[in-house]
């Protein structure tokens, strides 16, 4: 699976939109981004996933680039619940292959 | 849909006994993972399974430890004569697949503590 580099930490303005970044420079045309997020000591939640297209669900909305080497994560209207590690994971798209999880950022909403 | 459980949620033991933990999958999901995460590092995968058969494990288990999913419903993870480095959080996740990709959901997780 490509290697995705994440900033390690970033702050965010409750009711403001938090925009995370993702580079993954090296992804092939049979990887899928995804996005997971983990709250202090629970288990990782996923958020989102997309091949090539942006998409949108209840909880966020994922760009990515035309060139597929980056993609943002956009949470629309930060809430101090959303305060978490963020994973981008790069995965081949077949079923039954793990999930590889790099370091994340860490992302801390403030009032 | 009730997620996914893993019991006990925290285990305490002494080196060198024997652990086991369990997970309860969602409903009619057939792809069952294990991960292991240590205090400040992201998940690390450890095996998975399609129904009843284990399809893969990762060279982080070791020969201590065993997994089984009978029947391809729950599963348990046993480690044998515990060591101090098998303190981690332990996490199962499920997935339902007919081809193509899957996508995993993450029970809350065991934490175990080896004294």
């Amino acid at each position: 699976d490509a290697k995705t580099t994440q900033p390690t930490s970033m702050d965010c303005a409750e009711g403001r939109a938090a925009n995370l970044p993702c580079n993954h420079s090296t992804i092939s045309g049979n990887e899928y981004v995804y996005w997971y997020r983990q709250i202090h000591s629970q288990g990782p939640q996923y958020i989102i996933h997309g091949l090539k297209n942006n998409e949108t669900n209840e909880m966020a909305s994922l760009i990515i680039t035309e060139d597929r080497k980056s993609s943002t994560l956009i949470l629309p209207h930060a809430t101090l619940r959303d305060t978490a590690v963020y994973y981008c994971i790069v995965r081949v798209r077949a079923a039954g292959n793990k999930l590889t999880f790099g370091g994340g950022t860490r992302v801390l909403v403030k009032p | 849909d009730t997620g996914v459980s893993q019991n006990p949620r925290h285990k305490i033991t002494k080196r060198g006994q024997n652990v086991t933990f369990r997970c309860d999958p969602i409903s009619e999901h057939n792809r069952l993972y294990w991960y292991r995460q240590t205090l400040g590092q992201g998940p690390e995968f450890l095996t998975y399974f399609q129904n009843e058969a284990q399809l893969e494990k990762s060279r982080l288990l070791s020969d201590r430890f065993s997994a089984e999913r009978p029947k391809g419903s729950f599963s348990t993870l046993e480690i044998q004569r515990t060591e101090q480095g098998d303190s981690a959080m332990y996490l199962c996740a499920s997935s339902y697949t007919s081809g193509g990709t899957d996508t995993q959901y993450f029970g809350p997780g065991t934490r175990l503590t080896v004294l």
